[in-house]
């Protein structure tokens, strides 16, 4: 079994300061590890993931995550917020190899960016 | 390209009634999926299509609940007798590898927002 918590419901930033949304995960398998974004009526979009190989991951639009086993965390983050950068962040995590599919979603973390 | 489609993009019903949620993926894309997400909460499996057949239907959360998906394209999930706490957003999703694996990114829609009243 797998699962995921996000440690913020709601994080606010100033526009041009560093992002940071935590995420924490627990699998009995090798795990991969995704970071989606939500827009408001938009559909998720897949900003980046892990598959084991490297564990600093880059992914769209500036963000990038690091794997660390030893914390079981997979935390987002970006140098610099933009306004376009609000939306709500779901940290997710499936099993490696068969089942895979299947993907297990945190229950979210909407960013807030100030101008 | 298209992405993937969802109609209606919102549904009001009524409790009992019978409902249908249309998904049209990506075109070629073989694997196909559907989602419940409840308010304040993420995604929820639902069932997972490789071409025509239901490969994993482990996440429908009872008998009223069902899906099909005849000609390895267009996907239906139906809900009968549906109850208020059927509400949420049904996302699908579609990805083109054959095998349903985490590198096989997956596609998702805009979502159907379903109220029973």
């Amino acid at each position: 079994a797998q699962s995921v918590t996000q440690l913020d419901s709601h994080v606010s930033v100033s526009e041009g300061t560093p992002v940071l949304l935590r995420c924490n995960y627990s699998s009995s398998y090798s795990p991969s590890l995704f970071w989606y974004v939500q827009h408001p009526n938009k559909g998720l979009q897949l900003l980046l993931k892990y598959t084991s190989a490297a564990t600093l991951v880059k992914g769209i639009n500036g963000f990038e995550a690091e794997f660390k086993k030893s914390e079981t965390s997979f935390h987002l983050t970006k140098p610099s917020a933009h306004m376009s950068d609000a939306a709500e962040y779901f940290c997710v995590v499936s099993r490696s190899g068969a089942g895979s599919y299947q993907l297990t979603f945190g229950k979210g973390t909407k960013l807030s960016v100030i101008p | 390209g298209a992405g993937v489609s969802q109609t209606p993009s919102n549904k009001v019903t009524e409790k009992g009634k019978y409902v249908e949620l249309r998904c049209d993926p990506i075109s070629g894309h073989t694997a196909l999926y559907w989602y419940r997400q409840s308010l304040g909460q993420g995604p929820e499996f639902l069932i997972y299509f490789q071409g025509t057949g239901a490969a994993d239907d482990s996440g429908l959360p009872n008998d009223r609940f069902f899906a099909v998906r005849p000609e390895g394209s267009v996907s239906t999930l139906k809900i009968q007798r549906t109850e208020r706490g059927d509400s949420a957003v049904y996302l699908c999703a579609s990805s083109s590898g054959g095998g349903g694996t985490s590198t096989d990114t997956q596609y998702f829609g805009p979502g159907t927002r379903l109220t029973v009243l």
